[in-house]
């Protein structure tokens, strides 16, 4: 059974950075692209970055309102995705859920959610 | 950037069918996906690849996408079917994923 467990999330005052963990299990973790997507209180989701498999060259992406402070990263050996939060501002107030994407870049697979107030 | 538009609400008897728009410039041209997020919880995955359903996921549940369109079709609704719908694609150009702003159905 797939599972995708985000942790990390917490109050943070603006200007602080924050880590926050996607620990996974029940599938090959490293050959899946993973992706973060937030929603802010009463809001849609907003998609906030992601890190390809490392055949793909592990690089990543991010959304024009998180790029240069937010950086995605992965450790295969744990099966776990981090997302790097710098410069936090009062606007990154959300439930970040990591998702796992699919062969046609769907997310197949979410998390439960972690709250970051900021 | 790549946008997507859906319209905020739709309200629908029960039994009758709910057609959930997605506009984009060419759409058609991209893999639609669809998620179902009922409130206290996370999204869930209902349509992939423009038609195709996830196991689990009831027939009811169907998809098209062409020219500057996708739809999320559900037949027979019913009270469970409440929840918020987005539409999501990869835009190719920028390598970034794209979700529409969601809509809220309402069953009456």
């Amino acid at each position: 059974e797939v599972q995708v467990v985000e942790s990390g999330g917490g109050l943070v005052q603006p200007g602080r950075s924050l880590r926050l963990s996607c620990t996974t299990s029940g599938f090959t973790f490293r050959d899946y692209a993973m992706s973060w997507v937030r929603q802010a209180p009463g809001k849609g989701l907003e998609w906030v970055g992601f890190i390809k498999s490392k055949t793909y060259g592990g690089t990543g992406e991010y959304a024009a309102s998180v790029r240069g402070r937010f950086t995605i990263s992965r450790d295969d050996s744990k099966s776990i995705a981090y997302l790097h939060m710098d410069s936090l501002k009062t606007e990154d107030t959300a439930i970040y859920y990591c998702a796992r994407e699919g062969q046609q870049w769907q997310f197949d697979y979410w998390g439960q959610g972690t709250l970051v107030t900021v | 950037s790549y946008v997507l538009t859906q319209p905020p609400s739709l309200s629908v008897a029960p039994g009758r069918t709910a057609r959930i728009s997605c506009g984009g410039d060419n759409i058609g041209r991209k893999s639609v996906h669809w998620y179902q997020q009922k409130p206290g919880q996370a999204p869930v995955l209902v349509i992939y690849y423009n038609s195709d359903r996830p196991s689990g996921i009831p027939e009811r549940f169907s998809g098209s996408n062409s020219g500057n369109t996708a739809t999320l079709t559900i037949s027979r609704v019913e009270a469970g079917d409440e929840a918020d719908y987005y539409c999501h694609v990869w835009d190719s150009s920028s390598d970034h994923r794209v979700f529409g702003g969601g809509t809220k159905l309402t069953v009456l």
